[in-house]
């Protein structure tokens, strides 16, 4: 089954820093790829997924960017954090055959 | 209007009662998820249904189509399943899978 790992755990960053999370997906191939995100108080919501290298689709506009360099990496970047970047962002996966699995999260403080 | 709307939002159980959780949602779907999320973040599927019911364990989940209704029932309740139980359905959008997200349910447990 897949594997999901995701780094760092938790950040803490200032605002106006640049941001730079990293997924990686074992144990398949070429599957699509999602970032959510949830935010304090708040549900989950899909921020960007992905179907294949290069092909990246935005949910929200939003002050975050993703690519997907390789078919099992997937990346959430930003330039310059704002405060509303804060929060718990979820990389998941879905190979068409059975439900998404989830990586662990990192936790993203910007202050 | 939540496209997925979950009720309760908290609920508090003694061990071993059984415990209902509800999703309603407004929206042709291919595929209706329940996820468990403990306290430190990281999130599980427990189920993924587009008819009929499913069983795990203490765990079902049923889903009525024609009604766009889900239930998930634990029997025998325990401390352990103490966590937030979050409904996300997959809206028919060719293959994506793209999630959209109940707002969950905080459930406790008590010994």
């Amino acid at each position: 089954s897949q594997t999901i790992h995701q780094w760092p755990a938790t950040l803490v960053q200032p605002v106006g820093s640049p941001l730079s999370l990293e997924c990686t997906v074992e144990g398949t191939s070429n599957p699509n790829l999602y970032w959510y995100r949830q935010a304090a108080g708040r549900g989950l919501q899909l921020l960007f997924y992905s179907v294949g290298i290069g092909q990246i689709s935005s949910e929200v506009p939003q002050n975050l960017s993703a690519s997907r360099p390789q078919d099992r990496q997937f990346i959430l970047s930003s330039k310059k954090l704002l405060l509303s970047d804060s929060g718990f962002y979820l990389c998941a996966c879905y190979t068409g055959t059975d439900t998404q699995y989830f990586g662990p999260g990192t936790r993203l403080t910007v202050l | 209007k939540n496209e997925v709307e979950q009720s309760p939002q908290n609920l508090t159980a003694q061990e071993g009662e059984f415990i209902t959780i509800n999703c309603s949602y407004s929206v042709g779907i291919s595929a209706l998820h329940w996820l468990q999320q403990h306290p430190g973040g990281g999130i599980v599927s427990l189920f993924m249904l587009s008819s009929g019911k499913k069983k795990h364990g203490r765990l079902i989940a049923t889903i009525n189509i024609q009604e766009k209704h889900s239930s998930l029932h634990i029997t025998a309740s325990h401390p352990r399943d103490s966590a937030v139980y979050i409904c996300a359905v997959s809206p028919f959008q060719g293959g994506s899978e793209k999630l959209v997200f109940g707002k969950g349910t905080k459930l406790t447990v008590n010994p």
